[in-house]
């Protein structure tokens, strides 16, 4: 079974901080999704990362994907209220057929 | 459709009934998944759907759980003699390329009591 250790758990910051959000695994992933997750609303697909040692930019936000595609972060530049939500890691076995979930980093942004 | 539609959205459920949850998936998408989501962690896989044909359901719980996609669109989850321990959000994906990533539907929170 692959697992997908996610950290921290819990994140609560201030408006204008920075943080980062680390998805960490023995078992490597053909490819690695992160989505952001809203109170009643199902999880929402940011960004998809492939190739090992990839950086993908989505306006304030960074990922990044481990060079041996086993591990990934996410970076948040001067966070928003509006950042606010559960953050979960999914990655890709390879086959297509399913995902592996983290357990989510519950971020909260204060203004 | 624009989106993953669920339905219903909450569902209360006396032990041992049966339940049904609705995934409408969007239109033209060829695989539909369906993950269990407990309060405070990530979803976990429970069954995957290429069309018409269920490829993987190595993840249902146990025999009480069933899907089904007979046309290759709307797809439906049923739980049998319910249980407390069901009690959880039921998530619909769907996908047309599964390196673009998955759809999600708002999900079914199904309360057992």
């Amino acid at each position: 079974t692959q697992l997908l250790e996610q950290s921290p758990q819990f994140l609560s910051i201030q408006e204008g901080e920075n943080l980062t959000v680390y998805c960490n695994s023995s078992s490597v992933f053909s490819s690695l999704q992160w989505y952001r997750q809203e109170p009643g609303e199902g999880p929402v697909l940011l960004v998809t990362v492939v190739t090992g040692g990839e950086v993908k930019k989505l306006k304030r936000l960074t990922f990044q994907f481990g060079d041996a595609r086993k591990d990934s972060s996410l970076h948040i530049t001067a966070a928003q209220p509006g950042d606010t939500g559960l953050y979960l890691c999914a990655g890709d076995p390879g086959s297509a057929r399913q995902l592996t979930f983290g357990s989510g980093t519950q971020l909260t942004v204060l203004p | 459709g624009a989106g993953v539609s669920q339905s219903p959205r909450y569902k209360v459920a006396k032990r041992g009934q049966d339940v049904a949850l609705r995934c409408d998936p969007i239109s033209g998408h060829v695989s539909l998944f369906w993950y269990q989501q407990a309060l405070g962690q990530g979803p976990e896989f429970l069954t995957y759907f290429q069309n018409e044909a269920q490829l993987d359901k190595s993840g249902l719980p146990s025999d009480r759980f069933f899907a089904e996609r007979p046309e290759g669109s709307v797809s439906t989850l049923k739980i049998q003699r319910t249980q407390q321990e069901d009690s959880a959000v039921y998530l619909c994906a769907s996908s047309s390329r599964h390196l673009w990533g998955y759809t999600f539907g708002s999900g079914t929170r199904l309360t057992v009591v």
